[in-house]
């Protein structure tokens, strides 16, 4: 079965900084990656997703995720923290099994940006 | 368009109690699921459905029922309420069934089971 893995339950970074909130997957086949947000009290948005082509995947609020397939990972990337960023990420990966199409998701990542 | 929309946004059941959790989209979607959301768990999909009248189980599918009668609707039936299914509900919906689109969610449903 797929299946992604996001190690660090927190991530803490001051506003300015680059952040990197890191992700693996194990997939048999091509990997189709996943990022989300969800702020407090509300639901998933998408920020960006990667299925073929270049290896850096620019998203929403200027997220990128880096796919490195030597490594199987899919880190989501950001030049300049924002506090607004504050958010719990979540990876996830396309799992074809079964009748359709499912999302794996990670157990998401905590992003703490202070001041 | 509204999107994907849940109702209620809270709900407080007693052990046994049944319920049904709503879920509506308006943008013509064929794939809809139902997920639940656990500290440290991450998101576990619960039941899915690639069309009208198709429905299969996802990760944790014991003691929800689904069914897909139009293309808008997709309720989550709890039979019989359990403390373990003291959690928060995301219902989303994605235009393609193969997975190659994002998808949309709803803000979540509430659960506490006493």
């Amino acid at each position: 079965a797929q299946s992604v893995a996001q190690p660090e339950d927190q991530v803490n970074v001051a506003e300015g900084n680059p952040l990197t909130v890191k992700c693996t997957y194990s997939v048999s086949g091509n990997p189709y990656l996943f990022w989300y947000v969800q702020y407090p009290n509300r639901g998933l948005q998408f920020l960006l997703k990667y299925i073929t082509g270049d290896n850096l995947v620019k998203g929403s609020y200027g997220f990128e995720a880096e796919f490195n397939k030597s490594q199987t990972s899919f880190h989501l990337k950001k030049p300049s923290a924002l506090v607004s960023d504050s958010a719990l990420y979540f990876c996830a990966v396309r799992d074809f099994s079964g009748t359709a199409s499912k999302l794996t998701f990670g157990t998401g990542t905590r992003l703490q940006v202070t001041l | 368009n509204a999107g994907v929309t849940q109702t209620p946004k809270f709900q407080v059941l007693k052990t046994g109690q049944s319920m049904t959790l709503q879920c509506a989209q308006d943008m013509n979607h064929e794939y809809m699921s139902w997920y639940r959301q656990d500290p440290g768990m991450g998101l576990r999909l619960i039941h899915y459905s690639v069309g009208a009248g198709i429905t299969d189980q996802g990760e944790v599918p014991n003691g929800y029922n689904v069914s897909r009668s139009t293309t808008e609707d997709f309720p989550l039936r709890l039979l019989s309420a359990a403390p373990s299914q003291t959690s928060v509900y995301f219902c989303a919906s994605s235009y393609s069934k193969q997975g190659i689109y994002e998808q949309y969610f709803g803000p979540g449903t509430r659960l506490t089971v006493t």
